[in-house]
């Protein structure tokens, strides 16, 4: 089992619709969650972090945590075509940041 | 400007002929490290430094190494390079010794090797 699972893709989703990117993690002492964007050959960029349970807004992003389940989400509300991208989930565990494989998004006109 | 730096931004080069990727940051970060990102595979951490003269193997460490001689400069060497090193490499930056926070990635160092 990978220690940070998400679905590769990819996610086609209307313009203006809901988003929806989910990472699920096998280390139950993770504590620092983060979600980065990564458009085609560029470098990762932090878009946010979140370290309770439950839901952190920032603008149009929403990061969701539930750590009795051992997932996060991050909602993107009025998707845009330039939330066209791949989103990398990272989970820290024993000291370590371990990032997932991504998930490659789509907004269709 | 905070950044991080990478050089060279493309190289194409030839087995078993050394080389040395750059990275330096300005950003008096302690932690730094390096990814490699293929297809498929996400990135994947190669080596990793929480200070000066410290470093550490990360999950993919065979075929390279690194120094951290200075706080700002974390070279990546390839002592001899060979075509399943083709990749992605990033470089990235974290304000805490552990890189347990916000990472700051470079712009990236795209390696052929033939």
């Amino acid at each position: 089992q990978k220690e940070v699972e998400q679905n590769s893709g990819p996610l086609s989703v209307p313009e203006g619709a809901i988003a929806s990117l989910n990472c699920t993690y096998s280390d139950r002492g993770s504590q620092s969650f983060f979600w980065y964007r990564q458009y085609s050959g560029k470098s990762p960029e932090l878009i946010m972090f979140i370290y309770s349970n439950g839901d952190k807004e920032d603008g149009r992003f929403t990061a969701q945590l539930n750590k009795a389940s051992q997932y996060v989400s991050l909602l993107i509300r009025d998707s845009q075509p330039s939330d066209s991208a791949t989103y990398l989930c990272a989970v820290t565990s024993a000291s370590k940041i371990i990032f997932g494989s991504g998930t490659r998004l789509s907004i269709r006109p | 400007e905070a950044q991080v730096t990478q050089n060279p931004r493309y190289l194409i080069t030839v087995t078993g002929k050394k080389l040395t990727v750059t990275c330096s940051q300005n950003m008096n970060h302690e932690y730094m490290s390096w990814y490699r990102q293929d297809p498929g595979l996400g990135l994947r951490q190669i080596y990793y430094s929480m200070n000066v003269e410290v470093t550490d193997k990360g999950d993919v460490p065979e075929g390279y190494k690194v120094s951290r001689k200075e706080k700002r400069n974390f070279p990546l060497i390839l002592e001899s390079p060979s075509p399943n090193q083709t990749s992605l490499y990033f470089c990235a930056t974290s304000f805490a010794s552990g890189g347990t926070d916000t990472q700051y990635f470079g712009p990236g160092t795209r390696l052929t090797v033939l």
